[in-house]
């Protein structure tokens, strides 16, 4: 059973509006949240995080919102570029484990 | 900057040949992680190790063998390789805040 999901593969946005990526999961023991951006032949590079206790974490374009009660988090990057066109995955730990459970990645098109 | 290296890049064999992945990482981080990806799919933790000496199997059964003689080197081995192995292995490491860093990858055909 998947504990962290990515329902949309893939999400097309023009150039300059806003792109929303969401991720749902079902392990409420997970605390801490990470988003990566993964371009073709490398491997995903870290984009931005947030911890279970807050609802909000802003980095420059990037911004991670995380609702608890409905177990989703959504990553918003404003304005989109068509740089950012890549494969995005949400990553979810629990407790200090160390281990990270992925999403299956959302392929994001940015349009010129 | 993430200094985390892996090789080959890119590996075809043939089925029943031993291969070994490298992954070595510069950055003194005590975790490392090894996961396979197939397209479209998550990444599946198959090994990881807190430290030297210490490696436990992941979530996805995986009949490579890991070892972690010194921090920086964390090889993958696969004794026997078979096609059900062609997939994209990814090395990572993870210091004292939550991020792992990942290596390029390798890309392992099995014909």
């Amino acid at each position: 059973d998947q504990q962290v999901k990515q329902n949309s593969p893939s999400l097309s946005v023009q150039e300059g509006r806003i792109s929303i990526l969401n991720c749902d999961y079902t392990n409420s023991m997970f605390d801490y949240f990470l988003w990566y951006k993964k371009y073709p032949a490398e491997g995903p590079t870290f984009l931005i995080s947030i911890s279970s206790i807050k609802d909000k974490n802003e980095d420059g374009r990037f911004t991670v919102f995380l609702n608890k009660s409905a177990k989703h988090l959504s990553l918003h990057i404003v304005p989109s570029q068509p740089g950012d066109s890549a494969v995005y995955f949400c990553a979810a730990s629990a407790g200090g484990t160390y281990k990270y459970i992925f999403g299956t990645g959302t392929r994001l098109k940015v349009l010129a | 900057e993430a200094d985390i290296y892996q090789t080959p890049r890119y590996l075809v064999i043939g089925t029943g040949k031993k291969i070994t992945l490298e992954c070595s990482q510069t950055m003194g981080h005590d975790k490392m992680y090894w996961y396979q990806q197939d397209p479209g799919m998550e990444l599946h933790l198959i090994h990881y190790s807190y430290g030297v000496n210490s490696t436990e199997k992941g979530d996805l059964s995986s009949e490579s063998t890991v070892s972690r003689i010194r921090t920086e080197h964390f090889p993958l081995t696969l004794e026997s390789a078979r096609p059900s192995h062609t997939s994209q292995y990814l090395c990572a490491s993870k210091g004292g805040y939550y991020e792992q860093f990942f290596g390029p990858g390798t890309r392992l055909t099995v014909l």
